[in-house]
Order: structure tokens, then C-alpha cells, then sequence
């Protein structure tokens, strides 16, 4: 357990609305990712942080962006929601050896 | 790039009997190689992972996995499946470098008969 939560966990939204999950870590991980998880599809990575102020691309980033202003916090937001974005967030620390751990994730839906 | 190929989106097993998840990766280089393990309505656990040590890797709750190079797979067993390991399996290969992103396969269920 790497001390990792998600805020809110479960989130009903309208089309159009901006929405901002937050990933809060106490484990001073550096490395902090931010996946969506859709049936038949796995997991996949949406942008990932490096660093304070560092963050980069995931294979799904489109209509996502994230901000770590603190170690600790790792935001994504939703600039204006589509349906489309309607899954289950989940977020990541690495220790930067081997396995990454996860939160219990962010059930978001999109009406 | 790296890619995993979970064959089964859903796997039945009797109490008792052998559980066998399938796992086929893709890297250009030598990977890091995991499975995951999601309970309904949770975050995803480690079972176990393979880093280019030794290639049969044994995890938790009597899972095991083999890293095959010549097949390209990362096959997980267990000898007797029990009611609890009922979950979704994941399969995950990373880089070695850089910023560790996972890939993940599209998950198998396990359904576990009494």
C-alpha cells in the first residue's frame, strides 16, 4: 500500500462541464501516472508526471490535462466532459525500482 | 513499443482445479513483466512480477508465473484455483527506462465454480 487516495471516488457529471480528479500520495514517490480503464480495453495511460511541474503525454491524452504544482498531488482535468470520458480513473505511483502501486480509482459518468 | 495480448477475456475453472491465465507480450527490448489483480469495485494489486531475475517468479496467494523468451510469454498458474481468487487478471509489460509506462492487456476474468 503506497499511501495513495482519489478524490472524489465516484462522480455523475453533464456534457460540457470541466471536472478535476485528485490523486494524493504519502509515500514521496516521484513518478505519478494517471490511467482510464474502459471494458475491453485494460488500462491505459493518460499523462504521467516525473517530477514537480513535469508532467507528459499518455497514449489517451486527448481532451485531458494534469497539473502537480506539490509531490504529493497529481490533478486531471477534464477541460469539458464528453461521454466519451465516461470510465473509471485510476492513479499510479512509481518508486522508480520496479512495480507500480495504485489508488482505489475514480468511477466517473459523463450524462 | 510494447504490447500485451491477455488470450480470454473470460476464463471458468471448478474449485480445485488449475488456473491458467494467458499472457503474450511484444518489446523491442528485454521487459519488466507483471500481473495485476482487480476484486469487484477495487484498485489493482501486484500478484507478481518478473525483472530479469530468475524466470519462474511465484507471487501471492500460490500464484506463480514463467517468463519464456523464445515464446514471448508470461503465462499465470495456479494449481488449485479457490473461491476467492474470483477477480480480473491483468497483464502489464514496462520500459526498463525512462518513465517506467505500463501496458497493459485488456484483462482476463476468473470465474471460479463451486
Amino acid at each position: 500500500d503506497a499511501g495513495i487516495t482519489q478524490s472524489p471516488r465516484h462522480k455523475v457529471t453533464e456534457t460540457g462541464t470541466p471536472v478535476t480528479l485528485r490523486c494524493h500520495q504519502t509515500e514521496n514517490h516521484r513518478y505519478m501516472y494517471w490511467y482510464r480503464q474502459d471494458p475491453g480495453h485494460g488500462l491505459r495511460l493518460i499523462h504521467y508526471s516525473y517530477g514537480v511541474k513535469d508532467t507528459d503525454k499518455g497514449e489517451v491524452s486527448d481532451g485531458y490535462s494534469v497539473s502537480r504544482s506539490k509531490t504529493e498531488d497529481f490533478l486531471l482535468t477534464l477541460e469539458s466532459a464528453t461521454s466519451s470520458q465516461t470510465s473509471v480513473y485510476f492513479c499510479a505511483t512509481w518508486t522508480g525500482t520496479y512495480e507500480q502501486y495504485f489508488g482505489p480509482g475514480t468511477r466517473l459518468t459523463v450524462t | 513499443a510494447q504490447s500485451v495480448t491477455q488470450l480470454g477475456s473470460h476464463v471458468s475453472v471448478s474449485e480445485g482445479a488449475l488456473v491458467l491465465l494467458r499472457c503474450n507480450y511484444s518489446s523491442s527490448v528485454p521487459p519488466y513483466l507483471f500481473w495485476y489483480v482487480q476484486y469487484p469495485n477495487q484498485g489493482l494489486q501486484l500478484l507478481l512480477k518478473y525483472t530479469s531475475a530468475a524466470t519462474l517468479v511465484k507471487g501471492i496467494n500460490g500464484f506463480e508465473a514463467e517468463f519464456k523468451k523464445s515464446e514471448t510469454s508470461f503465462h499465470l498458474t495456479k494449481p488449485s484455483a479457490h473461491m476467492s481468487d474470483a477477480a480480473e487478471y491483468f497483464c502489464a509489460v514496462s520500459e526498463k527506462t525512462g518513465a517506467n509506462n505500463l501496458f497493459f492487456g485488456t484483462g482476463t476474468r476468473l470465474t471460479v465454480i463451486p
